[in-house]
């Protein structure tokens, strides 16, 4: 089993749509919850992180982690063809420690 | 400004042929990854160091080498032992002990392809 699992898509909405991304994971002693935007043959980017339970709000973006499900989730609120990218969500167990990543969900915005 | 800087862009190799790929970083990081990245699989870990002269294989090490001369290089080295070896490569770093807010710096990537 892999320790973080999300589902690679496609996922395609339209213009102005929330989007929900998620990812599970298996490791309890996860505490860093990150999500990553990734365009077509650029290097990931980071969004958002969080650390333990709970949201964070950036503009559009949300992110929310509940420890007690092993559930990481992404929202994107008013969503824009500049939106559309690769969203990879990766966890640790420390801080500055190795992140193990999910598989990345591919998202299309249509205009 | 301060980034990583990955090369080439796009190489190609010979069957049996070693090849390296380049990353280089003037972020003062302490700790620098190599990625594989495949459809559908997302990003596996090849090797990792966290400081100068000391690394430690990843997920899937096998046909790969690597060197920490220095602490702004991170060279990759694949094998002709990878057996495939055709992929999108990465390399992030990380100052150690930044927190949460630290996360990854990836370079472009490199795109390798067998011929």
């Amino acid at each position: 089993q892999k320790e973080v699992e999300q589902d690679p898509g496609p996922l395609s909405v339209p213009e102005g749509a929330i989007v929900s991304l998620n990812c599970t994971y298996s490791n309890s002693a996860f505490q860093y919850f990150m999500w990553y935007r990734q365009y077509s043959r650029k290097g990931p980017e980071l969004l958002m992180y969080t650390y333990s339970s709970g949201n964070k709000e950036d503009g559009r973006f949300t992110a929310q982690v509940d420890k007690s499900s092993k559930y990481i989730s992404l929202f994107i609120r008013d969503s824009q063809p500049s939106d559309s990218a690769t969203y990879l969500c990766a966890s640790s167990e420390t801080s500055g420690s190795r992140l193990t990543f999910g598989e990345g969900t591919q998202l299309t915005v249509n205009p | 400004d301060g980034g990583i800087t990955q090369s080439p862009k796009y190489l190609f190799r010979k069957e049996g042929q070693n090849v390296t790929l380049s990353c280089e970083q003037n972020l003062n990081h302490d700790a620098m990854y190599w990625y594989r990245q495949d459809p559908g699989q997302g990003l596996r870990l090849i090797y990792y160091s966290q400081i100068v002269n000391d690394f430690q294989k990843g997920d899937i090490a096998e046909g790969y080498s690597v060197s920490r001369e220095k602490k702004e290089s991170f060279p990759l080295t694949v094998t002709s032992a990878q057996k495939n070896p055709t992929a999108f490569y990465l390399c992030a770093s990380t100052a150690w002990g930044t927190g949460p807010t630290g996360g990854y710096t990836f370079g472009s990537g490199t795109r390798l392809t067998v011929v």
